[in-house]
């Protein structure tokens, strides 16, 4: 089983602060890489799918980096706003296969 | 609209009692998957498949079964449910086997096995 990693788990930003975190992933065998979003009592939303090294992507005051050699992503959000308040997942794809295996998220609490 | 629709949205059963429940999608994807949401636990892949009749085992399969005999539909089944299922459900689905398109969540099941 693929070991993802996200950190930190948690994290309170103030609204208007920007804040990044992590998403840890085997480098070796790496195929793609998702991005969810996901708010209490509803489902994950995707953000983001990532396959290349150096990918960069964005989606409104969101973005996402990838180094595929080195085994890691991380998810930027600018100015934070209090309907960012969500629980971030990550979730890596290895080459030929077509399983996903997720981190245990990041939960961002945006404090107005 | 397109979507991911899952029933029941809510079951509580007894151990043993054999139950399905059904996951189905419009957008005519190829991959669907399981997930078992648990506290501390992140998100789980149960099953997936890739196209009518090609199933696999994701990482925690046991106690599961699943089929695909239509493109839209993906079942779960639990033929022996027991109190360790008790979970919250996830069924996604994906345009192309690849992965390399978003996933789509269904609205999820909470089961809960006494």
């Amino acid at each position: 089983i693929l070991n993802v990693e996200q950190s930190p788990q948690s994290l309170h930003v103030q609204e208007g602060d920007s804040t990044n975190f992590t998403c840890s992933f085997p480098s070796s065998n790496f195929y793609a890489l998702h991005w969810y979003r996901w708010e209490t009592a509803k489902s994950p939303e995707a953000l983001f799918v990532m396959t290349l090294n150096g990918d960069e992507k964005k989606k409104g005051r969101i973005s996402a980096t990838l180094n595929t050699k080195e085994g890691y992503s991380y998810l930027y959000i600018k100015g934070s706003q209090p309907e960012d308040s969500a629980t971030y997942l990550c979730a890596s794809i290895p080459a030929a296969g077509n399983k996903l295996t997720f981190g245990g998220g990041t939960r961002v609490l945006v404090k107005p | 609209e397109a979507q991911v629709t899952q029933n029941p949205r809510y079951l509580i059963t007894v151990t043993g009692k054999k139950l399905t429940v059904t996951c189905s999608q419009n957008m005519n994807h190829e991959y669907m998957s399981w997930y078992r949401q648990d506290p501390g636990l992140g998100l789980r892949q149960i099953y997936y498949s890739m196209n009518v009749e090609v199933t696999d085992k994701g990482d925690v399969p046991e106690g599961y079964k699943v089929s695909r005999k239509e493109k839209r539909n993906f079942p779960l089944i639990l033929e022996s449910p027991s109190p360790n299922q008790t979970s919250l459900y996830f069924c996604a689905s994906s345009l192309s086997r690849g992965l390399l398109n978003e996933q789509f969540f269904g609205p999820g099941t909470r089961l809960t096995v006494l």
